[in-house]
């Protein structure tokens, strides 16, 4: 159990488009979801934290207009990347709470590029 | 922002040795979650520790929460190529949120 999954897995796009990443769990509900940019060789940094039917809330520095969350069913949060740029090219995973506590199951991530 | 630092940051040995990874805090965590991710993939959770002073067993795999809940660590007998990756420690605060320490690369080569 506790499978999530994520759609693209890869993704290449061209500066100042914009780009949707799903985040779907599959055999549970998932009222909290959350979303990380990793670069390589690093850790995970945490971007939000996506609350079914309320407007996500954004760490310091991440642009809130920018990565656009969505967490609109138990199943499904999306992010998108709005006007992307080079500097925007990262992995992007997703995670879902499962239940009340801190255990988070995370997605197989996407491959952002920005052309 | 409670931190969480992972020592050492990289670790190659030979397949059959033993092998430490050692997260420690200055903070407390209700509670600690250990990951392995590998390259290109989404970390997968090995194990939560949530009680101070508790020990979990998985196969070789043996993780320690501080008795303060500060400081947790992991060790591997006999490690084989197939524990090879990325290993992340997390601390948790109740609420769900997650604080990644910086990552542990374990290179095991036979």
């Amino acid at each position: 159990g506790a499978v999530v999954s994520q759609h693209p897995s890869w993704v290449i796009c061209k500066s100042g488009t914009s780009v949707k990443i799903e985040c779907r769990s599959l055999d549970f509900q998932a009222t909290t979801m959350f979303w990380y940019r990793q670069f390589p060789k690093q850790s995970l940094m945490l971007m939000a934290t996506s609350n079914e039917g309320s407007k996500a809330t954004y760490e310091q520095g991440v642009e809130k207009d920018k990565f656009l969350i969505n967490h609109a069913s138990l199943t499904l949060s999306t992010l998108t990347v709005t006007s992307a740029h080079p500097e925007d090219s990262s992995f992007y995973i997703c995670s879902a709470r499962v239940r009340r506590g801190d255990e988070q199951y995370f997605g197989p991530g996407t491959r952002l590029t920005v052309t | 922002t409670q931190l969480l630092e992972q020592s050492p940051q990289f670790l190659s040995i030979q397949e059959g040795e033993n092998l430490t990874v050692y997260c420690n805090s200055s903070s407390v965590f209700s509670s600690l979650q250990w990951y392995r991710q590998e390259p290109g993939e989404g970390p997968v959770l090995l194990v939560t520790v949530v009680t101070g002073g508790e020990v979990k067993k998985l196969k070789r795999l043996t993780f320690q929460f501080g008795d303060a809940r500060k400081d947790s660590s992991l060790h591997i007998t006999a490690a084989q190529p197939g524990d090879t990756g990325l290993y992340l420690c997390a601390g948790g605060s109740g609420w769900g949120k997650l604080q990644f320490g910086a990552g542990t690369q374990v290179v095991v080569t036979p």
